[in-house]
């Protein structure tokens, strides 16, 4: 059974950058099926996409966010990881990583999730 | 930039239908995939490709997509499928989540 697992720091302070890593587990990131991405919820709002990539490398990102975010893919540790620079209050969510197919496609839904995890920017 | 929009809640008589609607321009011609999220929880995907069910959930849940609105359908709801119920799909590579419906079982 695929599971995902999110670990990060829970507090970052405004203007830094917040680092949060998703391992996979039971099964191989360098799949050629299947897409990898983050998400967020911030707390009273609605999910919100980041980005994802795929085991080449190849990433592509919300517009609205693209300015301040790198997703980077280590295979060796079967992992990916979100960057997200200068954050501010604003940032405060639950993060989450998931798999999906390719984009558009049928199998384009995140059919596997993390169980998330909050992370507060605060001073 | 594409935008989905969902009812903020829907409110279903226990046994009865709950529908849930996705609007979008010519949602129709995309795949719409649909999450239900409890409190504390992770999404979970309930519907693929507008009508297709992953192994496990049950067949209560359907969907249906044709011109500018997609529709989730919870049939002979229990108090168990209360949730934020999320529609989904891409548009030119980037993921678009609709706002989110909240769905009461009274």
């Amino acid at each position: 059974q695929l599971q995902l697992q999110e670990s990060g720091p829970g507090l970052v302070k405004p203007s830094e950058t917040l680092s949060l890593s998703c391992t996979v587990s039971g099964g191989s990131i360098s799949s050629r099926t299947y897409y990898w991405g983050w998400i967020r919820r911030p707390p009273g709002k609605g999910l919100e996409w980041i980005g994802s990539m795929y085991y080449s490398g190849f990433t592509y990102f919300n517009t609205s966010l693209k300015s301040r975010v790198t997703i980077s893919v280590d295979t060796s540790k079967n992992q990916f990881s979100l960057r997200l620079s200068s954050v501010t209050a604003a940032d405060t969510a639950v993060y989450y990583c998931a798999r999906h197919g390719p984009p558009e496609y049928t199998s384009g839904g995140f059919d596997y999730w993390g169980q998330g995890t909050l992370i507060t920017v605060s001073s | 930039s594409y935008e989905l929009t969902q009812p903020l809640s829907v409110s279903v008589a226990l046994g009865q239908t709950a529908r849930i609607s996705c609007g979008g321009n010519h949602i129709g011609s995309k795949n719409v995939h649909w999450y239900q999220q409890k409190p504390g929880q992770a999404p979970v995907l309930v519907i693929y490709s507008d009508t297709n069910r992953p192994s496990g959930i049950p067949e209560r849940f359907s969907g249906s997509n044709s011109g500018n609105t997609a529709t989730l359908t919870i049939s002979r709801a229990q108090v168990g499928d209360e949730a934020d119920y999320y529609c989904h799909l891409w548009d030119t590579s980037t993921a678009v989540f609709g706002g989110g419906t909240k769905l009461t079982v009274l």
